[in-house]
């Protein structure tokens, strides 16, 4: 599995954009980006997934590089509830089996 | 009601004892995962089980043992617990195919060891 890159911290003002960079250059064709982010201790939370096409949901938007380089995870406003540290992870779906690497993440931090 | 839960939720247990941490899941999922977390440092794979009667080792399954007692439950032993195996313990879950590849993870287990 590819290793990605993230930046250990981030600071954001509640209510503004918090874009999250994430570096996987050896990312190959069937590996696709997945964030997840956990709030202090509790469980981590899936918020998206991506192959190669920009994709957005209720929780946020991911914007993926044409090469599939990097990405980038945007949360358009954030909240003082989006503390929390944000994992980047690659997988590839080859052998059906979902195995999810968790690095160090990118801790962010939303204050008022 | 959670969909993935976690018992006991914080254990403390002394050196050379067996622990049993158990999760339990209501999402129809067949796959089951058992994660560890260190303080300051991401998860590491224990255990994971596609079915019943599948269960594989992860990067870090020496020490551990798994039982898939059905499809909704998948619980996690130390025979002989050790001061190095304190740590958060996460469970989780996952549906098959194309684009279900979110994993769903339970609250955790805050284990220490004396």
């Amino acid at each position: 599995d590819a290793k990605t890159t993230q930046p250990p911290s981030m600071d954001c003002a509640e209510g503004r954009a918090a874009n999250l960079p994430c570096n996987h250059s050896t990312i190959s064709g069937n590996e696709y980006v997945y964030w997840y982010r956990q709030i202090h201790s509790q469980g981590p939370q899936y918020i998206i997934h991506g192959l190669k096409n920009n994709e957005t949901n209720e929780m946020a938007s991911l914007i993926i590089t044409e090469d599939r380089k990097s990405s980038t995870l945007i949360l358009p406003h954030a909240t003082l509830r989006d503390t929390a540290v944000y994992y980047c992870i690659v997988s590839s779906r080859s052998t059906g089996f979902q195995k999810l690497v968790f690095g160090t993440g990118t801790r962010l931090l939303v204050s008022p | 009601d959670a969909d993935v839960t976690q018992t006991p939720r914080n254990r403390i247990t002394k050196t050379g004892k067996r622990i049993m941490l158990e999760c339990s899941q209501t999402k129809g999922h067949d796959r089951m995962y058992w994660y560890r977390q260190d303080p300051g440092l991401g998860l590491r794979l224990i255990y994971y089980s596609f079915d019943v009667k599948d269960i594989n080792k992860g990067e870090i399954s020496d020490g551990y043992s798994v039982s898939r007692q059905a499809q909704a439950k998948f619980s996690l032993s130390l025979e002989s617990a050790i001061p190095n195996q304190t740590a958060l313990y996460f469970c989780a879950t996952s549906g098959p195919g194309q684009g279900s590849n979110e994993q769903f993870f339970g609250p955790g287990t805050r284990l220490t060891v004396l």
